[in-house]
């Protein structure tokens, strides 16, 4: 049972425009999210997060939005970079130690 | 400041061989969880340590699968009579205290012939 998706494995976009990349969740319990940017041979970078009190939290080229109702958060980079170009991956926990992370989204952004 | 580090970042091992794998977290971080990535898959929980204690180990296989983190030296996890369905990537992760964010090692990449 996959707790976490994202439903797209890749996604194209061009430099200068923004990525948007999307996560589903279906544990209502979860209240606490976190994306990670991963480069090919490296472990996760943590990028940024959100609690489940908050709708939205931004850190400078990214903002992540989450809305609770619909269970479903997104992650938007804009402008994007080429060297933004990687896999991203959405964790959830609720409150503990256990990430549950999605299949992960591979974001190539053209120069 | 040293990030996670992990070693060694491949393995090969043959059928029936035992892995082991060394994590060593971030400095001041007591915290050290691992995970493992299968092909196409995202990463799946499997130990927290601390300390000279197991906390959680429920994500870990009962059989041929242990961890340890010594009062001295870095987290080991240890496979024993390795499988080629062990081979994965395996993650190191580190917090200061449990509810903080986890920041990841490199990994460490396990193919089983």
């Amino acid at each position: 049972d996959q707790q976490v998706k994202q439903n797209s494995p890749s996604l194209s976009v061009q430099e200068g425009r923004i990525s948007i990349l999307n996560c589903d969740y279906t544990n209502s319990m979860f209240d606490y999210f976190l994306w990670y940017k991963k480069y090919p041979a490296e472990g996760p970078t943590f990028l940024i997060s959100i609690s489940s009190i908050k709708d939205k939290n931004e850190d400078g080229r990214f903002t992540v939005f989450l809305n609770k109702s619909a269970k479903h958060l997104s992650l938007h980079i804009v402008p994007s970079q080429p060297g933004d170009s990687a896999v991203y991956f959405c964790a959830a926990t609720s409150g503990t130690y256990k990430y549950i992370f999605g299949t992960g989204t591979r974001l190539k952004v053209l120069a | 400041n040293a990030g996670v580090m992990q070693n060694p970042r491949h393995l090969v091992r043959r059928r029936g061989q035992e892995a082991r794998l060394r994590c060593s977290p971030m400095k001041g971080h007591s915290h050290v969880y691992w995970y493992r990535q299968l092909p196409e898959e995202g990463l799946k929980f499997m130990v927290y340590l601390q300390k000279e204690n197991i906390i959680d180990e429920s994500g870990m296989p009962k059989e041929r699968f242990s961890a340890e983190f010594p009062k001295e030296g870095p987290s080991i996890l240890r496979i024993q009579q390795v499988v080629r369905g062990d081979s994965a990537a395996y993650f190191c992760a580190s917090s200061q205290v449990e509810q903080e964010t986890q920041y990841f090692g490199p990994g460490t990449r396990l193919l089983v012939l």
